[in-house]
């Protein structure tokens, strides 16, 4: 049973636009989230961090928003640009746990 | 700087064979890692270890042994390969966040992967 799930596999965007990739999650006990991004044949690299006291968290052009009672997350990257092209995850975890559980996965594809 | 290095980058095996994936951390991170990836599938936790002497199992652990000596080290172990077990394989380390007083481990820091293939 998926607990974290990304619904869209892959999204394409033009270059300057805004790119919008969600996750949604079952368990209300989630309290931290994340957002990593993967280039081919290399490890996932942190991106950005929210934590559930939260609603916004922005750094640079990415935005992550969490809504709790959707039990919702989205990234927001605005302007989008050609090397953001990769796989995203988002992650999540509960406090004390020290895991997180991954969800699978959207390939961005920003068109120059 | 080397960060989370893993061994060997790219291995084939036959059906039943063992073989261990080395993980070596230098950045005296606590909680270690292992995650494999499926081609269209997200991160899937096998085992981790929030120090020396401590490990548990993620959500795939069958198949699969961990043991940690080390602060460093944190090996992975396929007694019996399958063909279920080609992926490929991440490793991970991180810390305790100061932000939330240690309650929720920082974000992961990832070795480059090692891609398993059981024929």
């Amino acid at each position: 049973d998926q607990q974290v799930k990304q619904n869209s596999p892959s999204l394409s965007v033009q270059e300057g636009r805004i790119s919008i990739l969600n996750c949604d999650y079952t368990n209300s006990m989630f309290d931290y989230f994340l957002w990593y991004k993967k280039y081919p044949a290399e490890g996932p690299t942190f991106l950005i961090s929210i934590s559930s006291i939260k609603d916004k968290n922005e750094d640079g052009r990415f935005t992550v928003f969490l809504n709790k009672s959707a039990k919702h997350l989205s990234l927001h990257i605005v302007p989008s640009q050609p090397g953001d092209s990769a796989v995203y995850f988002c992650a999540v975890t509960t406090s004390g746990t020290y895991k997180y559980i991954f969800g699978t996965g959207t390939r961005l594809k920003v068109l120059a | 700087n080397a960060g989370v290095t893993q061994t060997p980058k790219f291995r084939i095996l036959k059906i039943g064979q063992s073989m261990t994936l080395q993980c070596t951390q230098d950045m005296n991170h606590n909680y270690m890692y292992w995650y494999r990836q499926d081609p269209g599938m997200g991160l899937k936790l096998i085992y981790y270890s929030v120090g020396a002497g401590i490990t548990d199992k993620g959500e795939v652990p069958n198949g699969y042994n961990v043991s940690r000596s080390t602060t460093e080290d944190f090996p992975l172990r396929l007694e019996l390969a399958a063909p279920s077990q080609t992926s490929v394989y991440f490793c991970a380390s991180s810390y305790p966040d100061p932000r939330t007083s240690g309650s929720v481990t920082g974000e992961l820091f990832f070795g480059e992967g090692s891609r398993l293939t059981v024929l």
